[in-house]
C-alpha cells in the first residue's frame, strides 16, 4: 500500500505561469511534509515543508498547502521558471517515527519557455 | 566541496559479484540512510542508522547490508549483485541533535548509478 502518492507522473506548464503539483497521503498519522526537487544526475534537495498544525507556508515562489481532512498536500510555484524543470517528490513523515520519511513517486515538471 | 559524497558515481558490474557503494559526509549529522530509486518510482529506503551502532532495515533490505563505519561515512553493500538491483542509489544523511521537526529534513548525495549485467 503506496501511503504517498502523486498521481500526475508529468505537468507541463508555459513559462510565468502557476504550477500546482499535487500529493496525497493515507496515514494518518503523517504530521510532517516536505517537497524535494531533484535535477538530472543530482540528488534531491530539500525544497520546502510544512507541519500539520499549519495549513500554508511560503517561501518566496513556492507555497506549499495542506488539507488535513483531504490528506492532501499540494505545491504551487509561481511564477514558474525554465530552471524549475525538475522532478519534485512529495514525503511525509510521523512524529512517533520521526527521522523516516516515506515518499512519493515524484511528477516531472517541464517548464515551457 | 560538497556536503554529502558517494563513490563510485557509476558502476557497471557482473551477476555474482560483490559491489560496496560508500557514502561519507561532513555535516556531522547523525543519521544516514540508503535509498534506491528505480525509473519512475519514488526513493525507496533500504537501510538506516541513527548513530554509529544502531543500524535498521528498511522497506527493501533483502539482498543488501550496511556497515556505519564512523559517524560520517555509511556503506551499502550487495554480497551477491543480481540484475534487478540496477538502480540509482542514494546515501541521505538528517541531523537529530535540534529535537525539532525540521531534523526529518534530509541531505542527499549525487547518487550511485548502478548497472548489473
Amino acid at each position: 500500500d503506496q501511503q504517498v502518492k502523486q498521481n500526475s507522473p508529468s505537468l507541463s506548464v508555459q513559462e510565468g505561469r502557476i504550477s500546482i503539483l499535487n500529493c496525497d497521503y493515507t496515514n494518518s498519522m503523517f504530521d510532517y511534509f516536505l517537497w524535494y526537487k531533484k535535477y538530472p544526475a543530482e540528488g534531491p534537495t530539500f525544497l520546502i515543508s510544512i507541519s500539520s498544525i499549519k495549513d500554508k507556508n511560503e517561501d518566496g515562489r513556492f507555497t506549499v498547502f495542506l488539507n488535513k481532512s483531504a490528506k492532501h498536500l499540494s505545491l504551487h510555484i509561481v511564477p514558474s521558471q525554465p530552471g524549475d524543470s525538475a522532478v519534485y517528490f512529495c514525503a511525509a513523515s510521523a512524529k512517533t517515527n520521526a527521522g523516516k520519511s516515506t515518499f512519493g513517486d515524484g511528477t516531472t515538471l517541464t517548464v515551457k519557455p | 566541496d560538497a556536503d554529502v559524497t558517494q563513490t563510485p558515481r557509476n558502476r557497471i558490474t557482473k551477476t555474482g559479484k560483490r559491489i560496496m557503494l560508500e557514502c561519507s559526509q561532513t555535516k556531522g549529522h547523525d543519521r544516514m540512510y540508503w535509498y534506491r530509486q528505480d525509473p519512475g518510482l519514488g526513493l525507496r529506503l533500504i537501510y538506516y542508522s541513527f548513530d554509529v551502532k544502531d543500524i535498521n532495515k528498511g522497506e527493501i533490505s533483502d539482498g543488501y547490508s550496511v556497515s556505519r563505519q564512523a559517524q560520517a561515512k555509511f556503506s551499502l553493500s550487495l554480497e551477491s549483485a543480481i540484475p534487478n538491483q540496477t538502480a540509482l542509489y542514494f546515501c541521505a544523511t538528517s541531523d537529530s541533535m535540534t529535537g525539532r521537526r525540521e531534523t526529518d529534513t534530509q541531505y542527499f548525495g549525487p547518487g550511485t548509478r548502478l548497472t548489473v549485467l
